[in-house]
């Protein structure tokens, strides 16, 4: 069965960082391209980013780049997002997705990150 | 970037039709047959319903459609069912740096 699992979501304060994961299983990983996607309580859904699927090409939303990375490890079946410089209006459910068009087929079950003093 | 335009909300009576707009831009919507539509129930994960502007996932019922004209994009669901009282967005590739999400809509089943 195909399945993303998120972590490390949490609270965080305003100019902090954090990191998060996306365990990926019943895919063959190294295949897909990955997304983040995230979603501000009670908000729509807005894209975050994108890695190929072999890292050679990373692409952001503006209104995290600059202070979001997106990376993976084929050999672990993972994607990450290191975030720095969060903000409050950062504050979100952040689900990877993923799929072989340019839709998504599997997505998370989201993990809230929360920026607050 | 700017999101794509969808309507705040729709609503329909059971069995009845009822039909969503998306509307982009010819940098999005219009410039590529890659326009696919997410159902989203509260505290639930997006579930795909179309994808490649018409074409339906497995599972999906075909009381769920999709078509394109120009820049706006189209999701029809005929033969309403409680079931489908939900959220839903557009999604759109929009060039090889970008891809872009509807604002959403509320679908009430009254």
């Amino acid at each position: 069965e195909e399945q993303l699992v998120e972590s490390g979501g949490g609270l965080v304060q305003p100019g902090g960082s954090l990191r998060l994961s996306c365990a990926a299983s019943g895919i063959t990983f190294s295949s897909y391209w990955m997304h983040w996607v995230r979603q501000a309580p009670g908000k729509g859904l807005v894209w975050v980013s994108r890695i190929n699927s072999d890292s050679t090409s990373t692409i952001y939303a503006d209104s995290v780049k600059g202070r979001f990375t997106i990376s993976r490890d084929n050999a672990n079946n993972m994607v990450y997002l290191q975030m720095n410089s969060l903000r409050v209006e950062d504050t979100a459910v952040y689900y990877c997705a993923t799929g072989l068009g340019n839709y998504y087929d599997y997505w998370g079950q989201g993990t809230l990150v929360a920026v607050s003093s | 970037q700017s999101a794509l335009t969808q309507p705040r909300s729709v609503s329909g009576s059971p069995g009845q039709s009822v039909t969503i707009s998306c509307t982009g831009t010819s940098s999005d919507v219009g410039g590529y047959n890659y326009v696919s539509w997410y159902q989203q129930h509260p505290g639930k994960a997006p579930k795909v319903m179309i994808y490649d502007v018409s074409k339906r996932p497995s599972g999906v019922p075909d009381r769920f459609s999709g078509s394109k004209s120009g820049n706006t994009a189209s999701l029809t669901i005929s033969g309403l069912q409680a079931e489908d009282e939900a959220d839903y967005y557009c999604f759109s590739y929009a060039g090889p740096y970008a891809w872009v999400f509807g604002g959403g809509t509320k679908l009430t089943v009254l």
